[in-house]
């Protein structure tokens, strides 16, 4: 159980267009997702938390306008990258939350590689 | 701020158990403590997660120590699938990646 999806795995965008990219919890609802950003050879960077229901809480440095999150159902959270530029090539990475023995667990998905030209 | 203290690297023997240790000595009371691991290119995919007790599942045992200040991961028979960056997370609710452990699994 606690299966999360990501779809595209993979997407080449020109510079200036957007992009969406969704996370499904497959076997279990989510009242809260959560965004990340890796670069190469870095490790996880949190840029938001995505709440069913409500506006997104960014990170710090992280610009709302530009990555704009969607939480629309228990199982579904959408981040579109707007205008993009190369700079935001990365692979992104989302993961739903759900408590198991006690704690909040975050269950991720397997990530979408976002090239931007 | 980092809440956790890993060894940047290790190698361990296929077949052997490997112990990943991992120091979090300003952990409050009812924070866990999670492990993950994340194979290249891959989602960090969820370990094992304790508060207190020592805990096991198919894939590891944590080992967590009565003042809580530290913990260790056990992979009882490592594998070459095995060989990940191993991330040790105290969660607050949010969760904070630091660099982890990279681990090699060798033949």
């Amino acid at each position: 159980g606690a299966v999360v999806s990501q779809h595209p795995s993979r997407v080449i965008c020109k510079s200036g267009t957007s992009v969406k990219i969704e996370c499904r919890s497959l076997d279990f609802q989510a009242t809260t997702m959560f965004w990340y950003r890796q670069f190469p050879k870095q490790s996880l960077m949190l840029m938001a938390t995505s709440n069913e229901g409500s506006k997104a809480t960014y990170e710090q440095g992280v610009e709302k306008d530009k990555f704009l999150i969607n939480h629309a159902s228990l199982t579904l959270s959408t981040l579109t990258v707007t205008s993009a530029h190369p700079e935001d090539s990365s692979f992104y990475i989302c993961s739903a939350c759900t408590s198991r023995r006690g704690g909040e667990t975050q269950y991720f998905g397997p990530g979408t590689r976002l090239l931007v030209l | 701020d980092a809440k956790t203290t890993q060894p940047t690297s290790m190698d361990c023997a296929e077949g052997r158990a490997a112990n990943l240790p991992c120091n979090h000595s300003t952990i409050s009371g009812n924070e866990y403590v999670y492990w993950y691991r994340q194979i290249h290119s891959q989602g960090p995919q969820y370990i094992i997660h304790g508060l207190k007790n020592n805990e096991t599942n198919e894939m590891a045992s944590l080992i967590i120590t009565e003042d809580r200040k530290s913990s260790t991961l056990i992979l009882p028979h490592a594998t070459l699938r095995d060989t990940a960056v191993y991330y040790c997370i105290v969660n607050d609710y949010k969760l904070s990646f630091g660099a982890g452990t990279t681990v090699t699994v060798r033949a």
